[in-house]
């Protein structure tokens, strides 16, 4: 079984509507992260979460809002959706670990969303 | 501004050759590099890291080399196999306080012919 999950795979919706992807992992992992990734631009921060009670903006937050239900599950919305949000989007983990250190992310699968 | 860049899109290799990838990085404040490997439809899966503290890491066919007074790394994979065929994306991050925030590059679509 998959250690990150992300719902759904794929979405097709239309410029004004309401959506919501959802990440859930099973590693036990504190920190959870939302990035995009657009053809040739490589995977942008959106937004990330180092507890349920501690989410923060990444750089490209603008248009964007999370939920952290539970220590295992971080939900990114789309507001009003617009075109240019069309992307790739993963969701990502990592251990919290000792300051100073770095901690791998571990990413979920993927969510391929079309604003049309 | 880009902080991490790969300058080549894309790369062609025969199978059993080297394969090299690079990466540059501006900041210096980054301490830490990461490989990722990207197949179509599937998240990223972490390669391989190194520390700046060294110059070398290697795992199996995959080895990274660090320069840090060019601000320059790279991956070499030797021999390359088809199953290699994939997007790399090089990522690096500083140590700390902001130890959780990866910047990527861009990416580098290597294909391995048979």
């Amino acid at each position: 079984d998959a250690d990150v999950t992300q719902t759904p795979r794929n979405r097709i919706t239309k410029t004004g509507k309401r959506i919501m992807l959802e990440c859930s992992q099973t590693k036990g992992h504190d920190r959870m992260y939302w990035y995009r990734q657009d053809p040739g631009l490589g995977l942008r921060l959106i937004y990330y979460s180092f507890d349920v009670k501690d989410i923060n903006k990444g750089e490209i937050s603008d248009g964007y809002s999370v939920s952290r239900q539970a220590q295992a599950k971080f939900s990114l919305s789309l507001e009003s959706a617009i075109p240019n949000q069309t992307a790739l989007y993963f969701c990502a983990t990592s251990d919290s670990g000792e300051v100073g250190s770095y901690n791998e992310q571990f990413f979920g699968p993927g969510t391929r969303l079309t604003v049309l | 501004d880009q902080q991490v860049k790969q300058n080549s899109p894309s790369l062609s290799v025969q199978e059993g050759r080297i394969s090299i990838l690079n990466c540059d990085y501006t900041n210096s404040m980054f301490d830490y590099f990461l490989w990722y490997k990207k197949y179509p439809a599937e998240g990223p899966t972490f390669l391989i890291s190194i520390s700046s503290i060294k110059d070398k890491n290697e795992d199996g066919r995959f080895t990274v080399f660090l320069n840090k007074s060019a601000k320059h790394l790279s991956l070499h994979i030797v021999p390359s196999q088809p199953g290699d065929s994939a997007v790399y994306f090089c990522a690096a991050s500083a140590s700390g306080g902001s130890n959780y925030k990866l910047t990527f590059g861009k990416g580098t679509l290597l294909t391995v012919n048979p």
